[in-house]
């Protein structure tokens, strides 16, 4: 079974860092391309970053740009979120996602891991 | 506020249909649609129920579906049941970014 799942969440002081990883199994992960999306409270889907398969491209929305670095290690299987100097708008259930297909379409989620940035 | 825009609620009754609209969505030059569908319940992570406007995936019921006109999509669910009610968003590519809409709240009477 093709599968996600993500670690690295807690609870963090804003201006603090975090990092999630997110290991997959059951299919070839250097074969695709991959995402970070989150849920905020009250403010539904927001795409966070995205990685090529080679780690050549790399984007991010505009929100986290300058503070968030997406990673990959395609020996290990697993795919990296670094973020640094987090705000109280960051806290939001972070899923990372598999992307399959020239529509940009995420096929395969992990069941998230909880950022909650507070003092 | 997000690029593509979605109603906020949307309601149905048993074995009704109901309609979920998204407005913004993008083409390529060579006129490919960038849209897709997924369907979040409580506490689950999001599913995909309609790639490139209107495939689904293995598995998914065919009581979903989705067109587009215009920049406007449109995902349909018919036979309404309770396992519906959940937030559906729709996605696509729009300034070198991926984007989401806003997501609409299912709720089956």
């Amino acid at each position: 079974e093709e599968q996600l799942a993500e670690s690295g969440g807690g609870l963090v002081q804003p201006g603090g860092s975090l990092r999630l990883s997110c290991a997959a199994s059951g299919f070839s992960f250097s074969d695709y391309e991959m995402n970070w999306v989150r849920r905020t409270p009250g403010k539904g889907l927001e795409w966070v970053s995205y990685i090529n398969r080679r780690s050549t491209t790399l984007t991010y929305a505009a929100t986290v740009k300058g503070r968030f670095s997406i990673s990959r290690d395609n020996a290990k299987n697993e795919l990296y979120l670094q973020m640094k100097s987090l705000r109280a708008d960051d806290t939001a259930i972070y899923y990372c996602a598999r992307e399959r297909g020239k529509g940009y379409n995420m096929d395969v989620w992990g069941q998230g891991t909880t950022v909650t940035v507070s003092s | 506020q997000s690029a593509l825009s979605q109603p906020a609620s949307v309601s149905g009754s048993l074995g009704q249909s109901i309609t979920i609209s998204c407005n913004g969505a993008s083409s390529d030059g060579g006129g490919y649609k960038y849209v897709s569908w997924y369907q979040q319940h409580p506490d689950k992570a999001p599913k995909l129920i309609i790639y490139d406007v209107s495939n689904r995936p293995s598995g998914v019921s065919t009581r979903f579906s989705g067109s587009m006109s215009g920049n406007t999509a449109s995902l349909t669910i018919s036979g309404l049941r309770a396992e519906d009610e959940a937030d559906y968003y729709c996605g696509s590519y729009l300034s070198s970014t991926r984007v989401f809409g806003g997501g609409t709240k299912l709720t089956v009477l």
